[in-house]
């Protein structure tokens, strides 16, 4: 089975700042999709980014990027340029490509980062 | 385009009791998933469903929870009765079906229901 390990309950980041989430995962799969999501207290819990394991570039969105290192199953979330609307709980998420099985839906989440953002 | 919307948002009950919690799914979306995390935990799956049939609900802890879709719409999930350890916050998903070769699709989440078992 696959774990996913996030290994800091809370980080805190000063406004315009560039802060690092981490992340480590357990799999046996070559084939996978790797996920941040952001839930913002009392709101929906919304993709931030995601990486296909196939591809060796770091997937980017605008402030969010990610450093992906496949051999060490490590898959680190960079903010950059923090906003005060960052603030939020980031969960790290593993799912597996499993083209035709029954369990292709199913997410497995870390624990959760807390990140605040100090003006 | 309105999102996954989850009824009720809280919901405090006593040991014993029943809850049902609803879930309507983006519009066209076939796959709903549910999801919960009990305090302090991670957030864990619990069942899949593509319309109307369940797919996956290897991650359903007990007979005391039922999940259904009638007519590959919305959801409920009911718990019965109701534990203390089933306190926590129950997220429902959903994302567009292409086929069950293809997992790359994004998964949209509603915003929860906090369930307190008393």
């Amino acid at each position: 089975a696959q774990t996913v390990t996030q290994s800091q309950p809370e980080m805190s980041v000063q406004e315009a700042e560039t802060v690092t989430l981490s992340c480590t995962y357990d799999t046996s799969e070559s084939d996978y999709y790797l996920f941040w999501y952001k839930q913002p207290p009392s709101r929906q819990m919304i993709l931030v980014i995601r990486q296909e394991a196939y591809k060796q570039q770091n997937a980017t969105e605008n402030r969010f990027s990610v450093n992906f290192q496949k051999a060490a199953k490590s898959f680190s979330l960079k903010i950059s340029d923090s906003q005060l609307g960052d603030a939020a709980m980031y969960f790290c998420a593993y799912r597996s490509s499993n083209a035709g099985g029954t369990s292709y839906g199913k997410l497995t989440f870390g624990q959760g980062t807390i990140l605040t953002v100090h003006p | 385009e309105a999102g996954v919307t989850q009824f009720p948002s809280h919901s405090v009950i006593e040991k014993g009791q029943t809850v049902t919690l609803r879930c309507d799914p983006i519009s066209g979306h076939d796959n709903l998933y549910w999801y919960r995390r009990v305090m302090g935990k991670e957030i864990k799956f619990l069942l899949h469903f593509v319309k109307e049939s369940k797919q996956d609900e290897s991650g359903m802890p007990n007979n005391r929870f039922l999940a259904e879709r009638t007519g590959g719409t919305y959801s409920t999930l009911k718990v019965q009765p109701a534990e203390l350890e089933d306190s926590g916050v129950y997220f429902c998903a959903s994302s567009q079906f292409r086929d069950r070769f293809y997992s790359g699709n994004t998964i949209y989440f509603g915003e929860g229901s906090w369930l307190t078992v008393v």
